[in-house]
């Protein structure tokens, strides 16, 4: 299976709170797991990405938490902003592959003042 | 520092016309995919090209969508007699490598098919 599942489908967080978006997969093969921010009518951005090696990794106020034997990720955006508001994907890759990214259904943010 | 172009933005075609979408890749990237993202759901794989060569096209439909990369010029995502089921956003993504596993996205063109 190919599939990556993620939740919340949306999300209201107050400034300065923490935003949480877990995603879940199924293929064992996967070793690349990115996050991409998209805003309203522009292509996604690569913000973060985890290799399964390591069980967190933090850049400024994002950090991925990865779970490799519950085959679960998750992002965490620490002291949000509105600027934060967007749509966020969670992907995963198969190294050898092709590294064709397999993508989540998305998260819509909403921080609200 | 040019990032991913693609053009155009928006493109409308009634039932049964032709689309030619474009993208041009980051500089020093050789690798393109496309990818179709449909209201409200996520990014779907469609294509994987190198210069004049298609890797993976295991996401394309199999009637009236092809792709191509040619040794000069823009990758180009041609899809013959439309339906109104092709009204989505197609992005590209380039990497600069084979086994590079970071892709840069363009900004998408929006097809709308009347």
């Amino acid at each position: 299976q190919q599939q990556v599942k993620q939740s919340p489908q949306s999300l209201i967080v107050q400034k300065g709170g923490i935003s949480i978006i877990n995603c879940a997969y199924e293929n064992t093969a996967f070793d690349y797991f990115p996050w991409y921010q998209q805003f309203p009518g522009k292509g996604p951005a690569l913000l973060i990405a985890i290799r399964p090696d390591v069980s967190e990794k933090k850049e400024g106020r994002f950090t991925i938490s990865f779970n490799k034997s519950a085959k679960q990720f998750s992002l965490h955006i620490m002291d949000s902003q509105p600027g934060d508001s967007a749509t966020y994907f969670c992907a995963a890759s198969r190294g050898g592959g092709g590294n064709k990214l397999t993508f989540g259904t998305g998260t819509q943010l909403k921080v609200e003042l | 520092n040019a990032g991913v172009m693609q053009n155009p933005r928006h493109l409308v075609r009634r039932r049964g016309q032709e689309a030619r979408l474009r993208c041009s890749p980051m500089k020093g990237h050789s690798h393109v995919y496309w990818y179709r993202q449909l209201p409200e759901e996520g990014l779907k794989f469609m294509v994987y090209l190198q210069k004049e060569n298609i890797i993976d096209e295991s996401g394309m439909p199999k009637e009236r969508f092809s792709a191509e990369f040619p040794k000069e010029g823009p990758s180009i995502l041609r899809i013959q007699q439309v339906v109104r089921g092709d009204s989505a956003a197609y992005f590209c993504a380039s990497s600069s490598k084979r086994e590079s596993y970071e892709q840069y996205f363009g900004p998408g063109t929006r097809l709308t098919v009347t």
